[in-house]
């Protein structure tokens, strides 16, 4: 069955550092979404794309993010200057169409320190 | 504000008992509503979904129950397996862009 992967599996990043997110979504998936779970909490949203831009975005997606397809089949979040509340697992997920569930992946744990 | 919250955030439950897992929602406009499980070191697995015009869907072992009147989700699990031992998410969607989540429930299966 399809899947969507990301990589790394875990990142550490000194505070201050750009780091970068990978995502391969599900090959025929058209809507692409980051989320964030932190330690112990429940998974938040932080932003959604489709059609080669971002659909919606959560209040923690702030300038230091940013989010990238940068050919048909990578999704990427960048974070630009990474704070120490960074530290999270962060979900990649997606999905074929409009009211279809999403689909996630394993996720990268970032640790910031 | 919108919020999808559960009821009770621990459930033991004897291996081979029905589970039900409950969960609040707070915005009667949300039109979609799926349930993830969570294992430990992986991310939301897509379990079952419901739309907002139907109150009960089934699938293998496991039903979900909508009820709109009190905004009221809930998972039944039949036959619980040591393998159903996870976190478990109820989460709704707003405008179909995000899903908003749950705090989840720990679902343990005692042998």
């Amino acid at each position: 069955e399809p899947e969507v992967t990301q990589t790394p599996s875990h990142q550490v990043t000194q505070m201050g550092q750009e780091v970068i997110l990978r995502c391969v979504p599900i090959s025929n998936h058209l809507y692409f979404y980051w989320y964030r779970q932190i330690l112990g909490q429940k998974v938040e949203f932080l932003v959604s794309f489709y059609n080669n831009e971002i659909s919606e975005k959560s209040e923690i997606f702030d300038d230091q993010f940013s989010v990238e397809r940068p050919d048909g089949s990578n999704f990427t979040l960048k974070i630009r200057s990474t704070k120490l509340e960074d530290s999270a697992m962060y979900f990649c997920a997606s999905k074929p169409g409009f009211n279809q569930p999403q689909h996630f992946g394993d996720g990268t744990r970032l640790s910031i320190l | 504000g919108e919020s999808v919250g559960l009821h009770l955030p621990t459930l033991s439950v004897q291996e081979g008992d029905n589970s039900i897992i409950n969960c609040a929602y707070s915005n009667s406009a949300s039109d979609y509503f799926i349930w993830y499980k969570q294992e430990s070191g992986k991310g939301p697995q897509f379990i079952i979904d419901i739309r907002s015009n139907m109150d009960k869907r089934q699938g293998q072992r496991v039903t979900v129950l909508l009820n709109k009147t009190v905004k009221h989700l809930s998972l039944q699990i039949a036959a619980t397996q040591p393998g159903d031992s996870a976190v478990y998410f109820c989460a709704e969607t707003l405008n179909d862009y995000k899903l908003s989540f749950g705090a989840g429930t720990t679902v343990t299966v005692r042998a």
